[in-house]
């Protein structure tokens, strides 16, 4: 089975610089792959790593480690609008198992 | 324009009732996923398909049931086995079947009384 870990909640405040970190145990891997997700909207697409090292998308990055299971997804320059729930996912087998969702408030 | 088009946003029934999610997407997308989500936790698999007139159970199927007969339309039904239905629903789509990159709907949230 999968399981994935990350922190329930995250506070930051606007300007700053969060990270996100997610571990997984997994019986097959493929990727990790996050989403931002506002309160009762959809989820949203932010990156996805299949490789190990930093991926950059703006002012978000994401990392991931196989090695060690572990990857974070990075936020710079933080934004009132960041304020959401973000997911790590594990993708294998054309399928994904996401985590609990960590809770970001940014606050000015 | 292209997306996901989930309805009804809303959606009360009575317990006891089976009831059907809509979801259309005109993305062009091979694979086709339906997720649930209760408050505070992460989303989880109900059922996906990855061809037209195939598709497979994920992690919480019990109580539901789909169908692909399209590529533009998986609907999802819920049905009196499922003995805790009330949740927010979420259907996605992928381009190809490597589901590394899901395009959501707005989602419907059920409530069972």
């Amino acid at each position: 089975g999968q399981s994935l870990e990350q922190p329930s909640e995250v506070t930051a405040v606007e300007g700053a610089i969060v990270q996100i970190n997610c571990t997984y145990q997994t019986s097959g891997f493929y990727g990790l792959s996050w989403y931002q997700q506002h309160d009762g909207g959809a989820p949203t697409f932010l990156s996805y790593n299949a490789l190990d090292g930093l991926e950059e998308t703006g002012r978000f990055s994401s990392f991931l480690s196989r090695s060690d299971s572990y990857g974070y997804l990075l936020l710079q320059e933080l934004q009132m609008k960041d304020s959401a729930s973000y997911f790590c996912a594990v993708i294998d087998a054309g399928k994904s198992t996401f985590g609990d969702g960590t809770t970001l408030t940014v606050k000015p | 324009d292209g997306g996901i088009t989930q309805s009804p946003k809303y959606l009360f029934r009575k317990e006891g009732q089976n009831v059907t999610l809509s979801c259309e997407q005109n993305l062009n997308h091979d694979a086709m996923y339906w997720y649930r989500q209760d408050p505070g936790q992460g989303l989880r698999l109900i059922y996906y398909s990855q061809i037209v007139n195939d598709f497979q159970k994920g992690d919480i199927a019990e109580g539901y049931s789909v169908s692909r007969e399209k590529k533009e339309s998986f609907p999802l039904t819920v049905t009196s086995a499922q003995k805790n239905p009330t949740a927010f629903y979420l259907c996605a789509s992928g381009e190809g079947t490597a589901n590394t990159e899901a395009f959501f709907g707005q989602g419907t949230r059920l409530t069972v009384v």
